[in-house]
């Protein structure tokens, strides 16, 4: 597609209840990123993926954090059992592999809320 | 733990003001991107600038780097309403994939 694009653009979950943020990147950019952005804060790196392979999930901040890229493009990012520390927008962003000479490419994020 | 820190945390000015933004870090890089975020949406690749450059520029963006203070500073001239925002820069942290952003500056800029 023309850009990245992220769904749902909002989301409220219950305390405890699980969520699937799911990103759709460029086509044919084999870099995807997920960053967690709280309010009033910069982006913070959550996991990294070159085609369908996780090269760093260094950022995730809990066991309740997990993503996948199956086949190499579409993504989802889920959290178990929300908290209210997960509140936050869930950026995704994607880049074509090699020196980075652009930037990356952002969606327009997932805000999570969760009550 | 976020990698830089931008100074000013906030700035107002007037229309046809210009902005100045600076950004620190901590480690070494290959190169140093800045972005702009408006509310509530999603961020936008501005510029990038490589370790052996000292200055780039790109329409009204100038953009400075110097490594051996580890700092960069951001120059928005003549600014407009539309430059209203929250600009972060982001280093790769020693050549990584991984860009470390900093903690960012809120741009009003008042018509």
């Amino acid at each position: 597609g023309a850009g990245v694009s992220q769904s749902p653009r909002y989301k409220v979950a219950k305390r405890g209840q699980d969520v699937a943020l799911r990103c759709d990147p460029i086509s044919g950019h084999v870099s995807l990123f997920w960053y967690q952005q709280a309010l009033g804060q910069g982006p913070e790196f959550l996991t990294y993926f070159q085609n369908e392979a996780q090269l760093d999930k260094s950022g995730l901040p809990s066991d309740r954090f997990f993503a996948e890229r199956p086949e190499g493009s579409v993504s989802t990012l889920k959290i178990q059992r929300t908290q209210q520390e997960d509140s936050a927008v869930y950026l995704c962003a994607s880049s074509p592999l090699g020196p980075l000479t652009v930037g990356y490419t952002f969606g327009s994020g997932t805000r999570l809320t969760v009550v | 733990s976020q990698q830089g820190e931008e100074d000013p945390q906030a700035l107002s000015i007037q229309e046809g003001e210009n902005a100045t933004m600076n950004c620190s870090y901590k480690t070494s890089i290959n190169n140093l991107q800045w972005y702009r975020q408006n509310s509530g949406r999603g961020l936008v690749h501005l510029i990038l600038i490589r370790s052996n450059e000292r200055e780039k520029h790109s329409g009204r963006l100038r953009v400075t780097l110097d490594t051996s203070k580890k700092s960069s500073s951001l120059l928005i001239t003549a600014s407009r309403a539309a430059d209203t925002a929250s600009y972060f820069c982001a280093t790769d942290n020693s050549g990584t994939y991984k860009y470390i952003f900093g903690t960012g500056t809120r741009l009003k800029v008042l018509a």
